[in-house]
C-alpha cells in the first residue's frame, strides 16, 4: 500500500514538555527503525523493532527517550522533558523482513523544534 | 563501530555533466543502500546494493564488498538531481545501520 507515514510533520515544544511522535510503517513490514537527523548531518540510529520486540535501543541518547510498537505495527517515539538539544528531524523506516536482508524505506520525518 | 566515509563532501556540477560519488566503509557489511535526500528532507531509495552493479536510468552503482567501497555514478546530471546523497551500511552481525555524512550535490543550469 502507501509508504511510511509519520505524524505530526512538525512539532514545536517548549523545553520541559513531553512529545510523542508516530510512525505508520508499510503494511506487513516486520522491521521498524527510528533515526535522529541533526541539521547538516546524516541520520543517526536510535532503535530497532522486529515486530513488537525492541531488539536494539543502543542509539537512544538518554532515558528521556522511549519507543514502543505494542502490536507490531504502528510505533511511537516519546521524548520526556524535552531539551533544546533534542531539536532535530526524527525519521522512521521500515523493511519487509529482518534487518540485514532487505532495504529500508523512510517516512518524511517529524521536525521537532524545542524552544 | 563501523566507519562510513563519503567523498566528496560537496560537489557542484553543470547540468549535463557526469559524476562519481564514493563510499568507503571499515568492516564487512550485510547491507548497503544509497539514498537521495531531496530539498524537502525525504530520503528516497536509489539502490540496495550489498555487492555487484546495478543500473536505473541515469544512475548506476557498484559495490566491491571485498575492498569495502561503493560508487554511485550520475550521468547527464539534471537540476532535479540536487540534494544530499547518503550511503548507509549495516555491519555484518548487527541490526544497526550507519550512515555516512553525505555528499551535497548542486546541479546548476
Amino acid at each position: 500500500g502507501a509508504g511510511v507515514s509519520q505524524s505530526p510533520r512538525y512539532k514545536v515544544a517548549k523545553r520541559g514538555q513531553d512529545v510523542a511522535l508516530r510512525c505508520d510503517p508499510i503494511s506487513g513490514h516486520v522491521s521498524l527503525f527510528w533515526y535522529q537527523q541533526a541539521l547538516g548531518q546524516g541520520p543517526e540510529f536510535l532503535t530497532y523493532f522486529q515486530n513488537e520486540a525492541q531488539l536494539d535501543k543502543s542509539g537512544l541518547p538518554s532515558d528521556r527517550f522511549f519507543a514502543e510498537r505494542p502490536e507490531g505495527s504502528v510505533s511511537t517515539l516519546k521524548i520526556q522533558r524535552t531539551q533544546q538539544e533534542d531539536s532535530a528531524v526524527y525519521l522512521c523506516a521500515s523493511s519487509l523482513t529482518v534487518a540485514g536482508s532487505y532495504e529500508q524505506y523512510f517516512g518524511p520525518g517529524t521536525r521537532l523544534t524545542v524552544t | 563501530g563501523i566507519q562510513v566515509e563519503q567523498s566528496p563532501p560537496d560537489l557542484i556540477l553543470q547540468e549535463g555533466a557526469n559524476s562519481t560519488l564514493r563510499c568507503n566503509f571499515s568492516d564487512s557489511v550485510n547491507n548497503l543502500q544509497w539514498f537521495h535526500q531531496n530539498p524537502w528532507g525525504q530520503l528516497i531509495n536509489l539502490f540496495y546494493i550489498p555487492s555487484g552493479t546495478k543500473q536505473n536510468g541515469r544512475l548506476s552503482a557498484t559495490t566491491v564488498a571485498t575492498e569495502r567501497y561503493s560508487l554511485l555514478y550520475i550521468s547527464s546530471s539534471q537540476t532535479t538531481d540536487s540534494g544530499v546523497y547518503f550511503c548507509a551500511v549495516e555491519r555484518r552481525g548487527y541490526q544497526k545501520v550507519t550512515f555516512g555524512i553525505g555528499t551535497k550535490l548542486q546541479v546548476i543550469p
